[in-house]
């Protein structure tokens, strides 16, 4: 049973550029969340996505950033005109129906240069 | 806004010592998880508490739940070099919209010297 798959595991874009991440979670899981883990700071809740709906975007920055979960296909959190502070590790997690337990990928590691 | 405050930030011990981290918040929340994250790699999950006051046992490692489920702990005991990392535990809230959504510590980071 594969765990939470991210791609890429690096990525480095020009000032400007868009980066798109992207996540398939566990089998069976139906919800995904992204976090940010900016250098030096823990983990922060970004979006959470069940399949089709956003369901909570209250960690999200208001401009530049999006993310989806269609009904076919990964999730995608779509960075727009990156800036260098948007250089960090992104992370995936995704749950089961009904549980608490979010299992995590390995992460994309965004560098703006 | 939820918070969790994980202490102590650093731990450099020797191998063989006891150590405990610490979780607390001033808001309950429904079960509470740590991780454990290697550098350049995603959180792993080593236990999920549920039940105020349950404690829960992993080889060399206790969980506990607080009572009020509102803090909690990880004690490992004999500590070993393989024990090396960042700790961090997370909060979830069940019910609305904010189902499932964790809510981190800061970490701990762990060094055992052989």
């Amino acid at each position: 049973n594969a765990g939470v798959m991210q791609n890429p595991r690096h990525l480095v874009r020009r000032r400007g550029q868009e980066a798109r991440l992207r996540c398939s979670p566990m089998k069976g899981h139906s919800h995904v969340y992204w976090y940010r883990q900016l250098p030096e700071e823990g983990l922060k809740f970004m979006v959470y996505l069940q399949k089709e709906n956003i369901i909570d975007e209250s960690g999200m920055p208001k401009e530049r950033f999006s993310a989806e979960f269609p009904k076919e296909g990964p999730s995608i959190l779509r960075i727009q005109q990156v800036v260098r502070g948007d250089s960090a590790a992104y992370f995936c997690a995704s749950s089961p129906l009904f549980g608490d337990e979010a299992f995590f990928g390995q992460g994309t590691r965004l560098t703006v240069v | 806004t939820q918070l969790l405050e994980q202490s102590p930030q650093f731990l450099s011990i020797q191998e063989g010592e006891n150590l405990t981290v610490y979780c607390n918040s001033s808001s309950v929340f429904s079960s509470l998880q740590w991780y454990r994250q290697e550098p350049g790699e995603g959180p792993v999950l080593l236990v999920t508490v549920v039940t105020g006051g349950e404690v829960k046992k992993l080889k060399r490692l206790t969980f506990q739940f607080g009572d009020a489920r509102k803090d909690s702990s990880l004690h490992i005991t004999a500590a070993q070099p393989g024990d090396t990392g960042l700790y961090l535990c997370a909060g979830a809230n069940a019910g609305g919209t904010s189902y499932g959504k964790l809510t981190f510590g800061q970490g701990t980071i762990l060094t055992v010297h052989p």
